[in-house]
């Protein structure tokens, strides 16, 4: 069935320094992927997203690309602030719909300044 | 505009009570979802609704767990009875159409429910 294995954490940087976090997939057709953010104290949200392979989702700095080949989709940011800690969950979807949404287990990144 | 708004955000029971929850969803929002997220996992969805009908409710347990949303809009989650296993932030989130996930705006998450059973 479908999967997402995520780099377990915590995770826990200096401001300014490089973040990646690993997430790799296991599906049988062409899913689409995802990353949401958990800040503290408030909802999960949609970070960034990628619907077929090659493509690259970005938002507020933070960048995954989507690898059929190694069949990963690897959170980047180059430059991390205070404001970044939180937790990112890599979530898949083989269809347009919720119910087919699968999360990951979650990586809490705190940056310290 | 308002977000998903859940309550309580905390509770405790023993093991055998009964607990609710309650969720609502953005206005105008079609779709309403409950997800499960033990404690070192991901959110798991166990039931969606379009309107006041259900959509998936294949992952919910249902000897001890049901879900309503009669109008269409609020929703409420019960487990009767609770187990330990049950420990858990309960998650509530709505979107405007299930075909959502391609679309720049999909799920809204409320920011939940911690049920510790004791």
């Amino acid at each position: 069935g479908d999967s997402v294995t995520q780099m377990e954490g915590p995770v826990t940087l200096s401001e300014e320094a490089f973040l990646t976090i690993n997430c790799t997939y296991t599906a049988t057709g062409y899913p689409s992927l995802f990353w949401y953010v958990q800040y503290p104290g408030e909802g999960l949200q949609l970070l960034l997203k990628a619907t077929k392979a090659d493509d690259k989702g970005s938002n507020k700095g933070f960048e995954a690309t989507y690898r059929k080949e190694t069949t990963s989709f690897h959170l980047e940011k180059g430059s991390v602030q205070v404001s970044d800690s939180a937790v990112y969950f890599c979530a898949l979807s083989e269809g347009s719909g919720a119910n087919n949404l699968f999360f990951g287990t979650g990586t809490r990144l705190t940056v310290i300044p | 505009e308002a977000g998903v708004a859940q309550s309580p955000r905390y509770k405790i029971i023993e093991k055998r009570q009964s607990v609710a929850f309650w969720c609502n969803p953005i206005s105008g929002h079609a779709t309403l979802y409950w997800y499960q997220q033990i404690l070192g996992q991901g959110p798991k969805l166990l039931i969606q609704f379009q309107n006041n009908g259900v959509v998936d409710d294949s992952q919910l347990p249902k000897d001890r767990f049901s879900a309503e949303r009669l109008k269409g809009v609020d929703s409420t989650l019960k487990i009767q009875p609770a187990k330990l296993e049950d420990s858990a932030v309960y998650l509530c989130a709505s979107s405007l159409d299930p075909q959502t996930l391609l679309y720049n705006s999909p799920l809204h998450f409320g920011n939940g429910t911690r049920l510790t059973v004791t």
